[in-house]
């Protein structure tokens, strides 16, 4: 089966980086997304990573390791308004796109 | 943003009573998808389409049944209503291949069932 892990919750202060872990074991891979939900909203796509590397936009960066089934989201300069949810994502060997639980940012003053 | 509504956004139903959501775009994209989201879950999949009248289940799909006569709509039937799928029941849309990643979501419906 599918499973993703990443952290329940994560606090930083505003003007910080902070990276949040996601490690994932699938039967097939087609690469790693990442999604941002505030307040119980409509979660909103950030980034995909098929290959592995770093892919950068803006202040958000995510990495990938196949070899290592891990991946990261990293939030530079933080900002209040960065205070959300964050949910990894892998696509299953049969096209279904799955969701880890989400780790909750707080970005304190 | 992308063109996809959900109705009802708030629902209020008893025990054993059939409920159906219903999730519209207007965006021609050819991949929908229903998933809830719970407390401690995250979002998890009930069922998705890949075209009209093709769709397959997700992790959660028992208790649901999905249909999809046009490309625009996907609709989220619950035969007989349980306090168990009082949740928060998202739709969303891909376009393209299967690999395309980026999922627009509909904006939610609350579900409780008493």
């Amino acid at each position: 089966g599918q499973s993703l892990e990443q952290p329940s919750e994560v606090t930083a202060v505003e003007g910080a980086i902070v990276q949040i872990n996601c490690t994932y074991q699938t039967s097939g891979f087609y690469g790693l997304s990442w999604y941002q939900q505030h307040d119980g909203g409509a979660p909103t796509f950030l980034s995909y990573n098929g290959l592995d590397g770093l892919e950068e936009t803006g202040r958000f960066s995510s990495f990938l390791s196949r070899s290592d089934s891990y991946g990261y989201l990293l939030l530079q300069e933080l900002q209040m308004k960065d205070s959300a949810s964050y949910f990894c994502a892998v696509r299953d060997h049969r096209g279904k796109l799955i969701f880890g639980q989400g780790t909750e940012l707080s970005v304190k003053p | 943003d992308a063109g996809i509504t959900q109705s009802p956004r708030h629902k209020v139903t008893e025990t054993g009573t059939p409920v159906t959501l219903r999730c519209h775009q207007t965006e021609n994209h050819r991949y929908m998808y229903w998933y809830r989201q719970d407390p401690g879950h995250g979002l998890r999949l009930i069922h998705y389409s890949y075209g009209v009248k093709d769709t397959d289940k997700g992790e959660v799909s028992d208790g649901y049944s999905v249909s999809r006569s046009k490309t625009e709509d996907f609709l989220l039937t619950l035969e007989s209503a349980t306090s168990s799928q009082t949740s928060v029941y998202f739709c969303a849309i891909s376009e393209g291949q299967p690999t395309n990643e980026k999922l627009f979501f509909g904006s939610g419906t609350q579900l409780s069932v008493l």
